[in-house]
């Protein structure tokens, strides 16, 4: 089955403690991205990548790191999460600007 | 720079009765343009798409959107909304050349028995 896999799910964290959430697609889609999530505010797009080892910023990078070192797998890092990165994390994955694959989605909540 | 704008943060229809959600962007070229359906605690799903060509675009669903380059808009449709239409509702634009993408803040739509 065609799928972008997050993990994990829910997360809770301390201030400045770092993370990982993972994101894998079984699709063979060159174009991977992430988005976060907040009331009022939309989907915006934190970084996005191109194919292995070419990754871009989106509209809110600060804060985040990615890597690209498979084209399956798109990692988001935080390397020192603060409470306002509290938010819900999508991944999604696609075939250049087609159809947007999006993961079932990350609640972070940064104490 | 480029943005998308949802004006209608909620809205309410009867079952059965029409619908139209309302999606305004922002760009210098002809944009990319994407309808996306949330339900509640899952990811985004693809409504319908618009790159060129015919503006009246049908989808997944029941739903249609219309590309009218005067007016950027690219509202989306459907003649008669089931209870199971109700979710959140969002617009995107998709700027050519460089794969960013900028959704819409979103409408959430209730549906009434």
């Amino acid at each position: 089955e065609a799928q972008v896999t997050q993990n994990p799910r829910y997360l809770i964290t301390v201030t400045g403690k770092k993370l990982t959430v993972t994101c894998s697609q079984n699709m063979n889609h060159e174009y991977m991205s992430w988005y976060r999530q907040d009331p009022g505010l939309g989907l915006r797009q934190i970084y996005y990548s191109m194919n292995v080892e070419v990754t871009d910023k989106g509209d809110v990078p600060e804060g985040y790191k990615v890597s690209r070192k498979e084209k399956r797998n798109f990692p988001l890092i935080l390397e020192s999460p603060s409470p306002n990165q509290t938010s819900l994390y999508f991944c999604a994955s696609s075939t250049g600007f087609g159809k947007l694959f999006f993961g079932s989605g990350t609640q972070l909540s940064v104490l | 720079a480029q943005s998308v704008t949802q004006p209608d943060i909620h809205i309410t229809v009867s079952e059965g009765a029409s619908l139209e959600l309302r999606c305004n962007y922002s760009y210098g070229a002809t944009p990319y343009l994407f309808w996306y359906v949330q339900s509640p605690g899952q990811g985004l799903q693809l409504l319908l798409k618009y790159f060129s060509g015919d503006t009246l675009v049908q989808g997944i669903k029941g739903f249609e959107a219309e590309f009218k380059r005067s007016q950027s808009s690219f509202n989306l449709r459907k003649p008669s909304v089931h209870w199971s239409d109700a979710a959140e509702y969002f617009c995107a634009v998709g700027a050519s050349g460089t794969y960013k993408y900028i959704f819409g803040t979103g409408t959430r739509l209730k549906v009434l028995a």
